[in-house]
């Protein structure tokens, strides 16, 4: 346990559908991140979140539409997305801004497919 | 791009003994970071090695860095079946407000 947890942890959508991931730090953090983890492809940072500012976009498609309304919650809102848009989904947090040589805490993932 | 590559991609081993897993990158980092990742779970993390900083020990880890060479080594000694993850290298760029991940070393201990 690491103190960031995930929800759903499994999710399976069409291509239709609105659905939202949620992300919730139990740390006291300052930073909240977004990661995309696909099959055969490193570790993907999406979103970065210091002190509920985003300060990073990793040029993701606007399906993605993260949330940030306090420093210990984040959501991910998918809407239309598409088949490779499967994947599993990661949530970190760190304690400071950015990283500042903090070690990030990542919650277990929400395995998602899109059919 | 500073992504780190990690080499082997794969490993397998017995157990009990050391498995070596390496680590390249490109450009001036602030630090490093190892992370170790059980098949579908989330990431968990190892140490952390700064700039200034040529070795560190955890356990039964001990993680090396090379800045001239770009490079840092994590050796898990007297390796355990529980061993059996992917590990992953991360840098923090100077500069920059983000952690960029390797592929990962896939490590297998066998009994």
């Amino acid at each position: 346990e690491t103190g960031v947890t995930q929800t759903p942890r499994h999710l399976v959508m069409g291509m239709t559908n609105k659905k939202s991931l949620k992300c919730e730090q139990h740390l006291g953090h300052n930073a909240m991140y977004w990661y995309k983890q696909s099959a055969k492809k490193p570790l993907e940072l999406m979103f970065v979140y210091s002190l509920e500012e985003r300060v990073e976009n990793n040029s993701v498609p606007s399906r993605f539409s993260p949330e940030c309304p306090n420093s210990s919650h984040l959501f991910l809102h998918l809407h239309t997305l598409q088949p490779e848009d499967s994947a599993l989904y990661l949530c970190a947090s760190s304690q400071g801004p950015g990283t500042g040589g903090y070690e990030q805490y990542f919650g277990p993932g929400t395995r998602l497919t899109v059919t | 791009s500073q992504q780190g590559e990690e080499d082997p991609q794969a490993l397998s081993i017995q157990e009990g003994e050391n498995a070596t897993m390496n680590c390249s990158y490109k450009t001036s980092i602030n630090n490093l970071q190892w992370y170790r990742q059980n098949s579908g779970r989330g990431l968990v993390h190892l140490i952390l090695i700064r700039s200034n900083e040529r070795e560190k020990h955890s356990g039964r880890l001990r993680v090396t860095l090379d800045t001239s060479k770009k490079s840092s080594s994590l050796l898990i000694t007297a390796s355990r079946a529980a061993d059996t993850a992917s590990y992953f290298c991360a840098t923090d760029a100077a500069g920059a407000q983000k952690l960029v991940f390797g592929q990962g070393t896939r490590l297998t201990i066998n009994p």
